[in-house]
């Protein structure tokens, strides 16, 4: 089974330009979250998707958006790049069964989009 | 609001040697779930054990135990029989009622000696 899969995994940009960043999840799993991973900042979440829904938001700019596809793959857009957005993209993905990841423990990430803005 | 507090910035441990990695909580949710995640140098997030609020029995899985106490809102891992491909970073998470929204601690750095 395969897991939860993350595109590119290395990126390079320049302050102001946008970028595009892709998650596969696992085979079955409705559920998809963003987090950025930053040294000063730690791990934070950005947003979550359920069938084509944003359901949670984290506390980040409108700059950052996202959307999930009918298959569940899930892409998430930084639009005028900052210095500040150099970091490790995560993705997870989760099966929804009755409260979801709460009751089943079933929350898998990808390899992350390692992100740089230069 | 919720939080995740873990102490310990590093660690050190001898290989074969058992290590507790500390992890307390903070939360109002009724139920909620605990996470516990291995980061190596390479990035990836490796879940390793799951333990839920209602769930009676600590969770373990192989090497790996998650000391849970309701009542002081901890959740340590114990990793047993230490290998030198232990050393990563370590994270506690929780999600609550939000479903999809973990909220992590800052980490914990494990180094294994031979």
């Amino acid at each position: 089974k395969a897991g939860v899969t993350q595109t590119p995994r290395y990126l390079i940009k320049t302050r102001g330009q946008q970028v595009t960043l892709s998650c596969s999840p696992i085979s079955g799993h409705r559920s998809v979250s963003w987090y950025q991973q930053t040294p000063g900042q730690g791990l934070q979440f950005l947003f979550e998707y359920f069938s084509e829904t944003q359901r949670n938001k984290g506390n980040f700019p409108g700059r950052f958006s996202g959307r999930q596809f009918s298959n569940s793959r899930s892409e998430m857009n930084v639009s005028t790049l900052e210095l500040g957005d150099s970091a490790l993209y995560l993705c997870a993905s989760s099966l929804e069964v009755g409260g979801g990841a709460l009751n089943t423990g079933e929350l898998f990430f990808g390899e992350g989009s390692r992100l740089t803005v230069l | 609001a919720q939080k995740i507090t873990q102490t310990q910035p590093g660690m050190f441990v001898q290989e074969k040697e058992a290590v507790t990695l500390d992890c307390t909580y903070d939360t109002s949710d009724p139920s909620y779930g605990l996470f516990w995640y291995k980061q190596p140098s390479s990035g990836e997030m490796i879940f390793l054990i799951y333990q839920g609020s209602y769930d009676q029995q600590n969770a373990t899985e192989g090497r790996y135990s998650l000391n849970f106490q309701k009542a002081r809102k901890s959740a340590n891992l114990v990793i047993s029989a230490s290998q030198l491909g232990d050393s990563a970073m370590y994270f506690c998470a929780m999600m609550g009622n939000q479903g999809g929204k973990l909220i992590f601690g800052q980490g914990t750095e494990l180094s294994v000696k031979p």
